[in-house]
């Protein structure tokens, strides 16, 4: 079974810009969740989203937003890049995004703003 | 408010001996607790949990301990091998919601061989 996808990879934007980030989770899977990952602050929550709904949302502003298609695949995106948006996003998916569930994670995508 | 501590960033220890990692919360509504192992250039990957009904939970050579009363658990690996050298992330949620998972800031652990 192909494990969670992220693209791009790695991607360099320029303050003021706007960035959507991709994730595609394991075949299944109908929760996806998004985490920003910075030194020193470890993963932080952005949001959860199942069956296209977003059930849950971390302390982020609004420039922040995700959505999820019918085949779970999501989308994050950030308008108006900031410097201290430079991070390490992760996607996660799991079954059905009960706390029990095990989350399987991405490779993540490393956002640099300059 | 980092509701989820892990205070040591790093952590040496040598091939075949314990290593222990520690983590304390703040949130009292946390009842289900993980540990996940994240290798450079991967996704964190999924270790032990321990839900808050138990105070110890085993799997190979990865045990998990939760103390309540203290806020506190600790992950002990016996024997420590090379390729557990990794990031260790501690994370905590409240079992009554859905998947809102809190991580630690997590601490690198290198054992030495």
């Amino acid at each position: 079974k192909a494990g969670v996808t992220q693209t791009p990879r790695y991607l360099i934007k320029t303050r003021g810009q706007q960035v959507t980030l991709s994730c595609s989770p394991i075949s299944g899977h109908r929760s996806v969740s998004w985490y920003q990952q910075t030194p020193g602050q470890g993963l932080q929550f952005l949001f959860e989203y199942f069956s296209e709904t977003q059930r849950n949302k971390g302390n982020f502003p609004g420039r922040f937003s995700g959505r999820q298609f019918s085949n779970s695949r999501s989308e994050m995106n950030v308008s108006t890049l900031e410097l201290g948006d430079s991070a390490l996003y992760l996607c996660a998916s799991s079954l059905e995004g009960q706390t029990f569930n095990e989350q399987f994670f991405g490779p993540g995508t490393r956002l640099t703003v300059l | 408010d980092q509701q989820v501590k892990q205070n040591s960033p790093s952590l040496s220890v040598q091939e075949g001996r314990i290593s222990i990692l520690n983590c304390d919360y703040t949130n009292s509504m946390f009842d289900y607790f993980l540990w996940y192992k994240k290798y450079p250039a991967e996704g964190p990957t999924f270790l032990i949990s321990i839900s808050s009904i138990k105070d110890k939970n085993e799997d190979g050579r990865f045990t998990v301990f939760l103390n309540k009363s203290a806020k506190h658990l600790s992950l002990h690996i016996v024997p420590s091998q090379p390729g557990d050298s990794a990031v260790y992330f501690c994370a905590a949620s409240n079992s009554g919601g859905y998947q809102k998972v809190t991580f630690g800031t997590g601490t690198k652990l290198q054992v030495i061989p």
